[in-house]
């Protein structure tokens, strides 16, 4: 059983469309999290949910919005999508009492 | 803020050799410490961690790593590797806030040749 999953794995898609990542955990974590992985391979974090309430929301443009409908699910849905946005988008998960964060197998998204 | 610096962009070894991986990071509280493997098109597994305590610590696939508080480092090593283990390698320090959000070095390229 996948621990950490997400969908799609690949997304192609023009420039200004509207998209969604979805992301699920069966681990029973309480906290999630997105991290975006650049080009050049370098990983940053994006935003991170407890228990659907979000905790951290870093230097994102506001055309990213996460989504928690309950703490197994984080969804990242991006408005009016740039050539900058193509990237590789991790959701990760960790349990309450764990300092140890658990990735999915990354979303590549393509902005032509 | 925390920063990690991982100074070796790409590493080449040949199989059967030692490994030792370079990571700096920089965080004003003992760190919780992270190294990650990434394999072409794949997610991020977990290789080891240190949070307390011993500061040799062992991971998966004969991996280990040792925590040197002085050197602010905690370098990455395995005695022989082999060619399955080319891949990405990222260490990560994590906060201590209730998020733990992890900062993460730039990555080293490991290649194996035979």
């Amino acid at each position: 059983d996948t621990a950490v999953s997400q969908t799609p794995k690949y997304l192609v898609t023009q420039m200004g469309n509207d998209k969604s990542i979805k992301c699920e955990q069966n681990l029973g974590h309480d906290t999630m999290y997105w991290y975006k992985q650049d080009s050049k391979k370098f990983l940053k974090i994006m935003f991170s949910y407890n228990n659907k309430e979000l905790i951290i929301n870093e230097t994102v443009p506001n055309r990213f919005s996460p989504k928690s409908p309950d703490k197994a699910h984080l969804n990242l849905h991006i408005n009016s999508l740039e050539l900058g946005d193509s990237a590789v988008y991790f959701c990760a998960s960790r349990g309450t009492t764990s300092d140890t964060q658990y990735f999915g197998p990354g979303t590549r998204l393509t902005v032509l | 803020a925390q920063s990690v610096t991982q100074p070796d962009i790409h590493i080449t070894v040949s199989e059967g050799a030692s490994l030792e991986l370079r990571c700096n990071y920089s965080y004003g509280a003992t760190p919780y410490l992270f190294w990650y493997v990434q394999s072409p098109g794949q997610g991020l597994q977990l290789l080891l961690k240190y949070f307390s305590g011993d500061t040799l610590v062992q991971g998966i696939k004969g991996f280990e790593a040792e925590f040197k508080r002085s050197q602010s480092s905690f370098n990455l090593r395995k005695p022989s590797v082999h060619w399955s283990d080319a891949a990405e390698y990222f260490c990560a320090v994590g906060a201590s806030g209730s998020a733990r959000q992890l900062t993460f070095g730039s990555g080293t390229q490991l290649t194996v040749l035979p």
